[in-house]
C-alpha cells in the first residue's frame, strides 16, 4: 500500500469550531487530494494540490481550506464546522497528473 | 460541468460474469479509472484507460468508448469477496483532478 497516514482517523466536535485534518505521505509524490464520501454522492473532491504551496478548489470547496508547505504534507481546515460537514474524508496521491489515485483510509468526523 | 452515471445497485451469482457500466460528460478528457471500495474501507485502485479498446487485468477487463463517452468494467467468475463499491471516476483535461461517479454497489449471491 501507499504510504499514506491519515490523522485523526475519528473525531467528534462541536458546530462552530475549527478542525484541521491532516494527511501525509511518504512516497513523494507531487499531487494531493482532499475528497468527501457521503451517502449518495459519492466521492467528492473538496480540494487538491499541484505542487507545495500550490492549491485548487475542487466540486465541494465552500468551507474549507488547504494548505501544503511541504511535499508530505496536505492539510485540510474547518474554519467553523457545522453539521453538514459530518462526513468520511479521505485523503489521495499521485505521482502525477495522469497517474492513479492511492487513497489513505479516512478520517471520520462528526460534527454535533 | 461533469456528470458521470453509474447504475445504483447490481446483483450477480457467484461464479458469474458481471459488467458495470458507467456513462460520462466531461470537459475534456484524459482517462477513465474504475475503483473497488469495501464497505467500511478506503478506493483502492482497479484499472485505467486513456484509449479506446479492452485492458484486460486478470478476472477484471474494463472498455473504453471516448466517442460514445462510455466504458464498462467486466468482473468475471464472481467470487463472494467481489461484493462491493466499484467507482467509475474521469480526468477531465490537464488539471490532475478527478471525478467520481456516485458508484455501484455489487452485491454477489451463492
Amino acid at each position: 500500500d501507499a504510504g499514506i497516514t491519515q490523522s485523526p482517523r475519528h473525531k467528534v466536535t462541536e458546530t462552530g469550531t475549527p478542525v484541521t485534518l491532516r494527511c501525509h505521505q511518504t512516497e513523494n509524490h507531487r499531487y494531493m487530494y482532499w475528497y468527501r464520501q457521503d451517502p449518495g454522492h459519492g466521492l467528492r473532491l473538496i480540494h487538491y494540490s499541484y505542487g507545495v504551496k500550490d492549491t485548487d478548489k475542487g466540486e465541494v470547496s465552500d468551507g474549507y481550506s488547504v494548505s501544503r508547505s511541504k511535499t508530505e504534507d496536505f492539510l485540510l481546515t474547518l474554519e467553523s464546522a457545522t453539521s453538514s460537514q459530518t462526513s468520511v474524508y479521505f485523503c489521495a496521491i499521485s505521482e502525477s497528473g495522469t497517474s492513479p489515485l492511492h487513497f489513505g483510509n479516512g478520517t471520520r468526523l462528526t460534527v454535533t | 460541468g461533469q456528470n458521470i452515471d453509474q447504475p445504483t445497485e447490481m446483483t450477480a451469482t457467484e461464479g458469474a460474469i458481471v459488467q458495470i457500466n458507467c456513462t460520462y460528460q466531461t470537459s475534456g478528457f484524459n482517462g477513465l479509472f474504475w475503483y473497488q471500495q469495501h464497505a467500511g474501507e478506503a478506493p483502492t485502485f482497479l484499472s485505467y484507460n486513456v484509449l479506446d479498446g479492452l485492458e484486460e487485468k486478470g478476472r477484471f477487463s474494463s472498455f473504453l468508448s471516448r466517442s460514445k463517452g462510455y466504458s464498462y468494467l467486466l468482473l468475471k467468475e464472481l467470487q463472494m469477496k467481489d461484493s462491493a463499491s466499484y467507482l467509475c471516476a474521469v480526468r477531465p483535461g490537464n488539471t490532475g483532478k478527478l471525478i467520481f461517479g456516485q458508484g455501484t454497489t455489487l452485491q454477489v449471491k451463492p
